[in-house]
């Protein structure tokens, strides 16, 4: 059975620190990837996803990045945060091709910006 | 571009109430539309995905309906119980790898 896992599962770093957040998915190959947020009050923010290793797509610009060195690994990362990157972060995979599959999410990690 | 509204966002039932979660969305071009739950504090669980082709899924005491050409899906709680409390969220999934989440009803059902 697939398994995904994210670390830390909470986090509080000062403001310009950086960040890096990791995500790790098991019992399956070449899965889609995908980072979202979700901040106190707002609805779950795409931030980024990834179709394959090496390859990001970024829906947010901002001071945040993304990469995927493994086939089922996945990292977000930040050189120096802002307090408006508190959130709870999960981290989430799918099988196949887009609208082919249900979209399986991490225990999250809770961050807060201090 | 998609938006997907979930009206209440709140709700607090007996237990024992057959209950219905509403889910409204812009554009009826989709490919599925999934139900999660999430826990305080927790990540989201899947419920139940419903491919557009589709117009409902059962699981359990669980019935989710999808009527594209109104825009709308409803989440059917038969014989509600305390542990059904959370949050419920609807996602639509469009031509690309992007869900579209609404902001959830939070579910709280009294013993």
């Amino acid at each position: 059975s697939q398994t995904i896992h994210q670390w830390p599962a909470t986090l509080v770093q000062p403001v310009g620190s950086p960040l890096s957040l990791e995500c790790t998915v098991e019992g399956t190959s070449n899965p889609n990837l995908y980072w979202y947020r979700q901040a106190a009050g707002r609805g779950l923010q795409l931030l980024f996803y990834s179709v394959g290793i090496g390859q990001i797509s970024s829906e947010v610009p901002q001071n945040l990045s993304a990469s995927r060195p493994q086939d089922r690994q996945f990292i977000l990362s930040s050189k120096k945060l802002l307090l408006s990157d508190s959130g709870f972060y999960l981290c989430a995979w799918s099988a196949g091709l887009a609208g082919k599959g249900s979209l399986y999410f991490g225990p999250g990690t809770r961050l807060t910006v201090t | 571009k998609q938006e997907v509204t979930q009206i209440p966002a709140a709700l607090s039932v007996p237990e024992g109430e057959n209950l219905v979660l509403n889910c409204s969305f812009t554009d009826s071009a989709i490919y599925n539309l999934q139900w999660f739950r999430q826990d305080p504090g927790k990540g989201l669980t899947s419920l139940l995905l419903i491919q557009s082709s589709q117009r409902e899924q059962t699981s359990g005491r669980l019935n989710a309906s999808l009527d594209k050409s109104s825009g709308r899906s409803t989440l059917y709680i038969a014989a509600s119980q305390p542990g059904d409390s959370a949050t419920y969220l609807c996602a639509l999934q469009g031509g690309s790898e992007k869900l579209v989440f609404g902001k959830g009803t939070k579910l709280t059902v009294n013993p």
